[in-house]
């Protein structure tokens, strides 16, 4: 099993709302990876877990929270979002190997969650 | 961080024709990826190359690493082989995208 699943699709929130993005995988990787895209632009890395602890931050606003809870989830915690927070939000994962763990390989992707915000 | 840079940018093809992406990057890497993105933004992983030579169907790409670039080659382009195609580089986890080739084949 290949598959990375994302959930939901498609959401929309107002500016004060607070919702979670989920991401699943069961390949038994230990790297987990939130990305965003916006349109017509490549993904831009946000955060990896490494062996369910927080290995990257790459200078994401406090307002995206990420967690994860087990091996096989990734969550992202989203609060109090700007209109700009508008994107697909894309979960990878990957498997991590060497002696010091690290080494991450090829990168497997979910479809995406799109968020509109409002 | 990594510099990657793919070209072109965009291509239009006739439906059988051949055509190559390039990607340069400005940096070793452990890892090196070309992803075709779908219109609904699933990306496809196509190939994991961070050296040598793969080939899968119509498709086959080599990266020089100790060049610092990578090509993906379609052969017999189809339709369906319209999208963005990216290449991505990593190295302890750290992932960066070139900008992506957009491919339109025509029927």
């Amino acid at each position: 099993d290949t598959e990375v699943t994302q959930t939901p699709k498609h959401l929309v929130m107002g500016m004060t709302n607070k919702k979670s993005l989920k991401c699943e995988q069961h390949m038994g990787h230990r790297a987990m990876y939130w990305y965003k895209q916006k349109a017509k632009k490549p993904p831009e890395l946000m955060f990896v877990y490494s062996y369910e602890k927080l290995s990257i931050n790459e200078s994401v606003p406090s307002r995206f929270s990420p967690e994860c809870p087990n091996s096989s989830l990734l969550n992202l915690h989203l609060h109090a979002l700007q209109p700009e927070d508008s994107a697909l939000y894309l979960c990878a994962s990957s498997q991590v190997t060497g002696t010091s763990g690290s080494s991450y390989n090829e990168q497997f992707f979910g479809p995406g969650t799109r968020l509109t915000v409002l | 961080g990594i510099q990657v840079e793919q070209s072109p940018p965009d291509l239009i093809l006739q439906e059988g024709a051949n055509s190559t992406l390039r990607c340069n990057f400005s940096d070793s890497v452990n890892n090196l990826q070309w992803f075709h993105q779908n219109p609904w933004g699933q990306l496809i992983n196509l190939f994991y190359i961070p050296s040598g030579t793969k080939q899968n169907g119509r498709l086959s790409a080599t990266t020089v690493a100790t060049e610092r670039y990578s090509l993906l080659y379609i052969s017999s382009s189809q339709t369906t082989d319209s999208g963005v195609y990216f290449c991505a580089l990593s190295n302890a986890g750290k992932s960066t995208f070139g900008d992506g080739t957009t491919l339109t084949v025509k029927p």
